[in-house]
């Protein structure tokens, strides 16, 4: 049984960079696992952020960036915004058509 | 547009039945796989399960003994059935259109809250 594991939080500095980080219980995150990027609001549905690893979704700004570090999906914000400060979910292709959620990341920019 | 429907409280042991709509594109866009996934409250996302057009099914091994995804391709619509509910299947249910190539959720519908409680 596999666990896709993220940060369970993190701060950031208004202007500062963060990465988040999206691994496995067991074995490396590559692109082969198709990750993408979740922010999620309370009250509201999450919005992709990211997909296949690195490319913006569509109005998604530029200081939001996808990447592999090590054996890691990774989301970068550079730049951070007081409204940034949201939930943050990646989500893995593990084949044979299963997706798996991470637990999330909840990101404070303060 | 996707648009959940359902009751909105379920008793345990009883099954949890929830549509969801799609306006502004059809079910038999071969592009997606229509999908639920939920979120108890104050937790985080987990994901249930997916079906194409063609009724091809993909579930969550820790939900599959209890879940049936089915598709209406006439209304535009598809279903989840969640057999046997308890406390901890209270959750916002989410549908939600798969990107079949790009395999990230593209489309989610705005959520509702299904609570299982007598």
């Amino acid at each position: 049984h596999t666990v896709v594991t993220q940060e369970p939080s993190l701060s950031v500095s208004p202007g500062g960079t963060v990465t988040l980080t999206c691994g496995l219980s067991s074995g490396s995150v590559s692109t082969t696992s198709y990750p993408s990027w979740y922010q999620q609001t309370p009250g509201q549905a999450p919005r992709t952020l990211i997909y296949t690893t690195n490319t913006r979704s569509s109005g998604v700004p530029d200081r939001f960036s996808g990447s592999i570090l090590g054996n890691k999906a990774a989301l970068t914000i550079t730049g951070a915004q007081a409204d940034d400060e949201s939930d943050y979910y990646c989500v893995l292709y593990m084949g044979s058509g299963i997706s798996v959620f991470g637990g999330g990341t909840k990101l404070t920019v303060l | 547009q996707l648009q959940e429907s359902g009751p909105g409280l379920v008793r345990p042991s009883e099954t949890l039945s929830l549509t969801c709509t799609v306006s502004g594109g059809s079910l038999l866009s071969g592009s997606f796989y229509w999908g639920w996934i939920r979120q108890p409250p104050g937790k985080g996302l987990e994901w249930i399960g997916n079906i194409f057009f063609t009724g091809s099914t993909y579930y969550n091994p820790s939900l599959e003994s209890r879940v049936t995804i089915s598709v209406d391709t006439s209304r535009n619509q598809f279903s989840l059935k969640l057999r046997s509910v308890t406390a901890a299947d209270t959750a916002v249910y989410y549908c939600a259109g798969l990107d079949g190539s790009r395999l990230n959720f593209d489309y989610w519908g705005q959520g509702t809250l299904v609570t299982a409680s007598s």
